[in-house]
């Protein structure tokens, strides 16, 4: 039983490019959350999604940042032209019914550094 | 705005010694959870708690639920160098809010 995958562990991106980073949810789990963990602060809520939905996106920055979750494939969180301050810990959790009836399962997360 | 508030944010003991770890908040929680997070990875769920005044109990782990679902505790009895770890408290549903951390650290 695979846990949720998040790749790439860690990703090095020059100010200015993008930054891909993909979670792949338990198996038959359908809801998917990222949360941000910048140094030094706590894990910060960004989206839930449910496959091909946005269910909320209330702590997603309001430029540069989107997440989708295809009907096929990994949620994909896209941080297009990466400033120093992007630089975090992200993680993704997944749940196979909304997690506030149940427990979520994070995965091992993806540190972006940006230089 | 839900805030959850730990503390103390740093501990470090001495093997075998007993600690509690504290989150508060001004609001109520349908429930509480209870995480720990080792470096490099991700957060794992200890436990949930749902009930006001609510017991749960982990092998050397007690977790306790405020009656006023406000507030909850993390009691480790006899630590041990293997419970080294940020313990956070998270509550909110589907868009948890995390506390702000215990880093703890048992030493030999």
């Amino acid at each position: 039983n695979a846990g949720v995958m998040q790749n790439p562990r860690h990703l090095v991106r020059r100010r200015g490019q993008e930054a891909r980073l993909r979670c792949s949810p338990m198996k038959g789990h359908s809801h998917v959350y990222w949360y941000r963990q910048l140094p030094e602060e706590g894990l910060k809520f960004m989206v839930y999604l449910q496959k091909e939905n946005i269910i909320d996106e209330s702590g997603m920055p309001k430029e540069r940042f989107s997440a989708e979750f295809p009907k096929e494939g990994p949620s994909i969180l896209r941080i297009q032209q990466v400033v120093r301050g992007d630089s975090a810990a992200y993680f993704c959790a997944s749940s196979p019914v909304p997690q506030k009836n149940t427990e979520a399962f994070f995965g091992q997360g993806t540190r972006l550094t940006v230089v | 705005t839900q805030l959850l508030e730990q503390s103390p944010q740093f501990l470090s003991i001495q093997e075998g010694e007993n600690l509690t770890v504290y989150c508060n908040s001004s609001s109520v929680f349908s429930s509480l959870q209870w995480y720990r997070q080792e470096p490099g990875e991700g957060p794992v769920l200890l436990v949930t708690v749902v009930t006001g005044g609510e017991v749960k109990k982990l092998k050397r782990l007690t977790f306790q639920f405020g009656d006023a679902r406000k507030d909850s505790s993390l009691h480790i009895t006899a630590a041990q160098p293997g419970d080294t770890g940020l313990y956070l408290c998270a509550g909110g549903g589907n868009k948890l809010t995390f506390g702000t951390g215990t880093q703890l650290k048992v030493e030999l």
